[in-house]
């Protein structure tokens, strides 16, 4: 029972334009909202976080908006990169346990 | 200088064997996790432990022991591996046992089970 989705499981942008990634979550319960970021044969790397009493965070160019009622969360990158171009994993605590999406696999163009 | 390492970063094995996989970190954390990647790519929480006391333990079979010999060290022990076990296992720690700090993977061990 899945309680994190990333319904898109690749996502092709051009270099410089946006790239929006997209998570929904089941559990209202869940406190605190990340997104990390996984190259092949690495481990994921943390990118940025929002907590569940926000609904905007900014790091840069990676910016993450929650919407609680729609129970959904959202990662803007802008403008994207070659170096960009990896998995990215929405991911939800509740009681300090990660549940975490299946993944979204961003290719940059040049 | 790798801050959480794993040994080995491949693994094959026979069904039936007992394996076990390491896991360092060097960033001085309180608490460390085991989780696994399964084939639909969805990572999943297998263990914590901080301060060397196990406090999450995710409905994992039994066949599946993780020890803590001190904070800086996590390993998981598996017996009698099944084909079902093949798969990503990724090390993790976090300074404290606190919902927002930010964990720390290793570079994952990939195990398949003949």
């Amino acid at each position: 029972d899945q309680q994190v989705k990333q319904n898109s499981p690749s996502l092709s942008v051009q270099e410089g334009r946006i790239s929006i990634l997209n998570c929904d979550y089941t559990n209202s319960m869940f406190d605190y909202f990340l997104w990390y970021k996984k190259y092949p044969a690495e481990g994921p790397t943390f990118l940025i976080s929002i907590s569940s009493i926000k609904d905007k965070n900014e790091d840069g160019r990676f910016t993450v908006f929650l919407n609680k009622s729609a129970k959904h969360l959202s990662l803007h990158i802008v403008p994207s990169q070659p170096g960009d171009s990896a998995v990215y994993f929405c991911a939800a605590t509740q009681d300090y346990k990660l549940s975490f999406g299946a993944g979204t696999t961003v290719t940059v163009r040049a | 200088d790798t801050a959480v390492s794993q040994t080995p970063k491949y693994l094959v094995t026979q069904m039936g064997n007992d394996k076990s996989i390491k896991c360092e970190q060097n960033l001085g954390h309180d608490t460390m996790y085991w989780y696994k990647q399964d084939s639909k790519k969805f990572l999943k929480i297998m263990f914590s432990y901080n301060n060397k006391e196990l406090i999450i333990n995710e409905t994992v079979p039994n066949r599946f022991s993780p020890k803590s010999p001190d904070k800086a060290h996590l390993n998981l022990h598996i017996n009698s591996l099944e084909l079902g076990d093949s798969a990503v296992y990724f090390c993790a720690s976090s300074d404290t046992w606190s919902s927002t700090d930010t964990q720390y993977f290793g570079p994952g061990t990939r195990l398949t089970v003949l």
